[in-house]
């Protein structure tokens, strides 16, 4: 059955420091998600992106996110300079339609020291 | 009012008991509506789409009010492995379609 794979399952950064998280989307999926799980809490949406270009991102995902579909299989999350607040659970997500069921990739786990 | 609401937690069940989690959701023109289970410290994974009619998997029953906007979720015959957090999600309508998440509500089967 086909997945959703993330890379790394671990980053450990310092403040201040750039990091890319990577993803692999299910391969007939067209749209993809992030969304991040601080510890203990509920999952938040990040952003969206459809067709190359990003459809909607929440508040949380402020100028030192991007995301990148640089080749047809991987979807990448930058984070540019990170903060303490940043460390959380990264879910990368894909689906083949926006109204059906996302099916989740494993997660990186990001620490901030 | 939280968009999508869920029953607060833990709860702790004995084995072979039948767990009813609720959730209600906010934004009436909401589409789809999911619930999925999550494991300590893993990724979310779907455990059943909600339709209008209501559905039926194994000892999973879905049921969806949309006039209440309410979903509920029926575990029967609950086993060691049902403990988790279950996830009650919803599909905004729109451009994106992003998923808004309930806070989850965290099931402990006990032997």
């Amino acid at each position: 059955e086909p997945e959703v794979t993330q890379t790394p399952s671990h980053q450990v950064t310092q403040m201040g420091q750039e990091v890319i998280l990577r993803c692999v989307p299910i391969s007939n999926h067209l749209y993809f998600y992030w969304y991040r799980q601080i510890l203990g809490q509920k999952v938040e949406f990040l952003v969206s992106f459809y067709n190359n270009e990003i459809s909607e991102k929440s508040e949380i995902f402020d100028d030192q996110f991007s995301v990148e579909r640089p080749d047809g299989s991987n979807f990448t999350l930058k984070i540019r300079s990170t903060k303490l607040e940043d460390s959380a659970m990264y879910f990368c997500a894909s689906t083949r339609g926006g109204i059906l069921e996302q099916y989740f990739g494993p997660g990186t786990r990001l620490t901030v020291t | 009012r939280k968009e999508v609401e869920q029953d607060p937690g833990p709860f702790n069940v004995p084995e072979g008991a039948t767990v009813a989690f609720n959730c209600t959701y906010s934004n009436s023109a909401s589409q789809s509506f999911f619930w999925y289970r999550q494991d300590c410290r893993k990724e979310p994974k779907l455990l059943m789409s909600v339709y209008s009619s209501g559905n039926e998997d194994g000892r999973f029953t879905a049921q969806l009010n949309r006039a209440s906007q309410y979903i509920s979720l029926l575990i029967r015959d609950s086993k060691l492995s049902d403990s988790a957090t279950y996830l009650c999600v919803v599909n905004t309508p729109g451009s994106n379609y992003q998923l808004i998440w309930g806070a989850g509500t965290k099931l402990i089967i006990k032997p």
